[in-house]
């Protein structure tokens, strides 16, 4: 059983474009929501993540909208270049000791 | 230079065979992860570690087992390795919890024949 999960499975985009990722949950109580992104041969590195007493967290071309009511987030990437292509990972957290659940990821690829 | 490290990078093994895969971390994190990779699962949490000397249950600790002999190191040890295994293996480190930000390190490539 999936607690978390992401969509698209793959992206594909052109350079410029903003390209949409999406995420969902079930569990009412996760309250942290990173985003690792994942290059071909490495280690996820984190990217950006928000609390759920937040509405949207930006850092530069990468924005994050979180709906609770509806248990929905999705990472935003504006002005897509072909070094943002990797696979992103949705997780969530119920905080304190719990640990991160893990979306399937998307795999996201910019075309110039 | 990388934070953490992990050894070997691939490795084939046999069915029925002993894998140890180890990891090494000089970030000064308590907190240590063992994580499986795979096609259409993301991250899976196999087993972690907050104090040397003492091992957590993840949430797929079956068939596998840990070791936290220091702070910096944390081995993944697979007694009887079984195909089912095969698999892409990270190892992560946090600072003061579970839900603080986890570095990865660069993940090893098991194949199990």
């Amino acid at each position: 059983q999936q607690q978390v999960r992401q969509s698209p499975q793959s992206l594909t985009v052109w350079e410029g474009e903003t390209a949409i990722l999406n995420c969902s949950y079930e569990d009412s109580t996760f309250n942290y929501f990173p985003w690792y992104q994942q290059f071909p041969g490495e280690g996820p590195a984190l990217l950006i993540s928000i609390r759920s007493v937040s509405d949207k967290k930006e850092d530069g071309r990468f924005t994050i909208f979180f709906n609770k009511r509806e248990k929905k987030l999705s990472l935003h990437i504006t002005d897509s270049q072909p070094g943002d292509s990797a696979t992103y990972f949705c997780a969530a957290s119920a905080g304190g000791n719990y640990k991160y659940v893990f979306g399937a990821g998307t795999r996201l690829k910019v075309i110039a | 230079e990388a934070a953490v490290t992990q050894s070997p990078r691939s490795k084939v093994a046999v069915t029925g065979g002993k894998v140890t895969l180890s990891c090494h971390q000089t970030n000064n994190h308590d907190y240590m992860y063992w994580y499986r990779q795979d096609t259409g699962h993301g991250l899976r949490l196999i087993h972690y570690s907050y104090v040397a000397d003492s091992t957590e249950k993840g949430d797929i600790p079956d068939g596998y087992k840990a070791s936290r002999p220091s702070q910096e190191n944390f081995s993944l040890i697979l007694e009887l390795a079984s195909l089912s295994q095969t698999a892409v293996y990270f190892c992560a480190s946090s600072d003061v919890g579970l839900q603080d930000t986890q570095y990865f390190g660069p993940g090893t490539r098991l194949l199990v024949l």
